[in-house]
Order: C-alpha cells, then sequence, then structure tokens
C-alpha cells in the first residue's frame, strides 16, 4: 500500500500529557499537511511543509502544538500539556508540488484525552 | 473571504436517485476545487475535483457542475448506490495551499 500511513490510529491520553502522532506521506509527494477534524466538522488546516520546510501555520496552531518534517520525508505533530479541547481526529495528506495537485489523506488519528 | 458554504447539512436518496450537493465561495482566487468522500473513521478520500475553467466534468456517476460567475460549484451522484452513504465534502483551495473544506453532507441512500 503506497498511501499516507499515519501512526498510531487511537490515542487515548490523560489530560496534560504529551503526544506525538506520526505522518508517512506518499513517497514521491514533497508537500504535507496536517488538519483536524472535529465530530461533524470538516477537516481545519493546522500546518503544511514543503520538503522541510514549514511553510504555514494556522492560528489554531498554539505554542503546545509543534510539527517537525527532518529531511523532508516524515513528519510528526507533538500536543503538549493535551486539554480536553485537543480531542480530535488528527488528519495528514500529502501532495506534489504546485497548484491543482491532489491532496491525498491518512486515516488519521483519533485523540482522545481523558 | 476564506469560507466554503455547503449544502443540505444532510440528504436523503432512494437508491437510483440523484443526489445534489452544492458549494458556494467567496474567494475568486481559488483555482482548484476537489470533492471528497469520507466513511466513518476513515480519512476523506479524493472523489473528482474541477478548476475554474471547467465549467462540468463529469467520472462515471460523479459529476461536478461549476459556476464561475456565480461562484458555486456543485457534485451531482447520478443512479445513487446504499454504498454511496457516506458525508461528502466540498473544498477549495488556491496555488496548492491548505484546502477550505465546506461544513459536509451526510448523505444516506436508501434501498
Amino acid at each position: 500500500d503506497t498511501g499516507v500511513s499515519q501512526d498510531p490510529r487511537h490515542k487515548i491520553t490523560k489530560r496534560g500529557q504529551n503526544v506525538t502522532f506520526r505522518c508517512d506521506p506518499i513517497s514521491e509527494h514533497n508537500r504535507l499537511y496536517w488538519y483536524r477534524q472535529t465530530l461533524g466538522q470538516g477537516p481545519e488546516f493546522l500546518t503544511y511543509f514543503q520538503n522541510e520546510a514549514q511553510l504555514e501555520k494556522s492560528r489554531l496552531l498554539s505554542d503546545r502544538f509543534s510539527a517537525e518534517r527532518p529531511k523532508g520525508s516524515f513528519s510528526t505533530l507533538e500536543i503538549q500539556r493535551t486539554e480536553q479541547g485537543d480531542s480530535a481526529m488528527y488528519l495528514c495528506a500529502s501532495s506534489s508540488d504546485g497548484g491543482g495537485q491532489p491532496q491525498h489523506f491518512g486515516d488519521g488519528t483519533r485523540l482522545s484525552i481523558l | 473571504q476564506q469560507q466554503v458554504k455547503q449544502s443540505p447539512q444532510s440528504l436523503i436518496v432512494q437508491k437510483g436517485g440523484i443526489s445534489i450537493i452544492n458549494c458556494a465561495y467567496e474567494n475568486t482566487a481559488f483555482d482548484y476545487f476537489p470533492w471528497y468522500q469520507q466513511f466513518p473513521g476513515k480519512g476523506p478520500a479524493l472523489l473528482i475535483a474541477i478548476r475554474p475553467d471547467v465549467s462540468e466534468k463529469k467520472e462515471g456517476r460523479f459529476t461536478i457542475s461549476f459556476n464561475k460567475s456565480a461562484k458555486q460549484f456543485s457534485l451531482h451522484i447520478m443512479d445513487s448506490q446504499p454504498g454511496d452513504s457516506a458525508t461528502y465534502f466540498c473544498a477549495a483551495t488556491l496555488r496548492g495551499d491548505k484546502l477550505i473544506f465546506g461544513t459536509g453532507t451526510r448523505l444516506q441512500v436508501f434501498p
């Protein structure tokens, strides 16, 4: 399977703990995006990378959130000091460069904060 | 100006019928308009997409109609099947940047 892969699929943690998610994009894609989706809503943009450079961050991405894409391959999204409001599905997508290129999504990591 | 408005919120269609979902946008600079299909517990899957220089695109039972002057686009699902029951999202983007999603339409197709 050469699609976007996310790990773990589910994460349950206590409020105040730190969590880290991983995304492996489609191998030839140099753009990688993170979105957050809450129940009954469309995905909301968090941040995106072109190769290893983080090009844009949403104001949704508070200082407790950090994302990295070392060497322009896989990416990690870390949430520090988790809060109840962080409970959501975290989706990763990848695409080729340029306008009009489709973004392909993984199946997400569902985060539940106890 | 970054919003994409989607309607209806939910849709019930009989098997074999036509499902129609509508979206409207404000930013005339958007240059790519995809539709995604999402099943429970899964990520959104790209269904079909269109650029603003085309008024219609058809792939199998799925058709996008695009009205640039009205800043509206719609998804038509012909011969709707129970397997089409899912949530559908329209989206828009500029130069391959972030996708701006609509609020979603939950489609239920009954046999």
